[in-house]
C-alpha cells in the first residue's frame, strides 16, 4: 500500500519559470493537503483540496499560486514565475473520506531551489 | 487564529532516559491533535493521532496525552534510543481540516 508519493522530490528552477510539484495521495483517499516549509520557519499550511473542488485556499499566496485536484491524476500545486523567496519544501498530504477524524499523512516533499 | 508552541526547541539527553515533550495551543476548539517526527531533509512521519474526547494514546514507547480544555499536549518518548533523535512535531486540527504546526522540538539522544 503505497503512501503519498510527491514528484519531484528536488526542483531546481531560475527566477521567472514556472514550477510545478505532483502529489499522488494514498488509494483511497480523496483529501488533498499542501504545506510549505521554509528555511527555518515552521510548516504552514497552504491548500485543502478535494477532487474538482479547492475547499480552503486561505493560505495560498494571493498571486504566482495555484492548485488544482482533477478528477483523474495527481493534485498539482502551480508556482508560475518563481521567486527566491518561493524556495522551500513543499509537502502533501492526504486524508480519507471520513477526514474529519482521520489522520493526515504526509509525503516525503519537494524541495525547490529557485536561482 | 491557531498558535502552537513548543517548548524545548532542543533536547539533548542520555539515551535510556525516559523524556517529555510540551506542546501549548491557543484555541481549544480542535477536532484532534498529531504528533510527527521529522528526520533532517525528510517528510513527516506521523506518531500518534490522539482525538479531541481522548485524553491518552499510546504506541509503543510513545504516549501522548491532551488536556484540551488548557491547550495542552504531551509527548512522552519511554528509554529513548539514538534513533529516536530527530525533530518532533506537534499539530492540532481544527474543523477547518487544517493542520497548525510548532516550530518543533529538536530531539537528540547521546549514545
Amino acid at each position: 500500500n503505497a503512501g503519498v508519493m510527491q514528484n519531484p522530490r528536488h526542483l531546481v528552477r531560475r527566477r521567472g519559470q514556472e514550477a510545478r510539484l505532483r502529489c499522488s495521495p494514498m488509494k483511497g483517499h480523496s483529501h488533498v493537503y499542501w504545506y510549505r516549509q521554509l528555511p527555518e520557519e515552521g510548516l504552514k499550511f497552504m491548500v485543502y483540496l478535494q477532487k474538482e473542488n479547492i475547499i480552503d485556499e486561505s493560505g495560498m499566496p494571493k498571486e504566482r499560486f495555484s492548485a488544482e485536484f482533477p478528477k483523474e491524476g495527481p493534485s498539482i500545486l502551480r508556482i508560475q514565475q518563481v521567486v527566491r523567496g518561493d524556495s522551500a519544501a513543499y509537502f502533501c498530504a492526504s486524508s480519507g473520506l471520513a477526514s474529519t477524524y482521520n489522520e493526515q499523512f504526509f509525503g516525503p516533499g519537494t524541495r525547490l531551489t529557485v536561482l | 487564529k491557531q498558535e502552537v508552541t513548543q517548548i524545548p526547541a532542543a533536547l539533548s539527553v542520555p539515551e535510556g532516559e525516559n523524556l517529555v515533550l510540551n506542546c501549548s495551543f491557543t484555541d481549544s476548539a480542535i477536532y484532534n491533535l498529531q504528533w510527527f517526527r521529522q528526520d533532517p531533509g525528510k517528510g513527516l512521519t506521523s506518531l500518534l493521532l490522539i482525538q479531541s474526547s481522548q485524553r491518552e494514546q499510546t504506541s509503543g514507547r510513545l504516549n501522548a496525552s491532551l488536556d484540551k480544555s488548557s491547550g495542552r499536549s504531551t509527548l512522552y518518548i519511554a528509554a529513548s534510543q539514538p534513533g529516536d533523535s530527530a525533530t518532533y512535531l506537534c499539530a492540532p486540527r481544527g474543523g477547518n481540516e487544517k493542520l497548525t504546526f510548532g516550530t518543533g522540538t529538536r530531539l537528540t539522544i547521546i549514545p
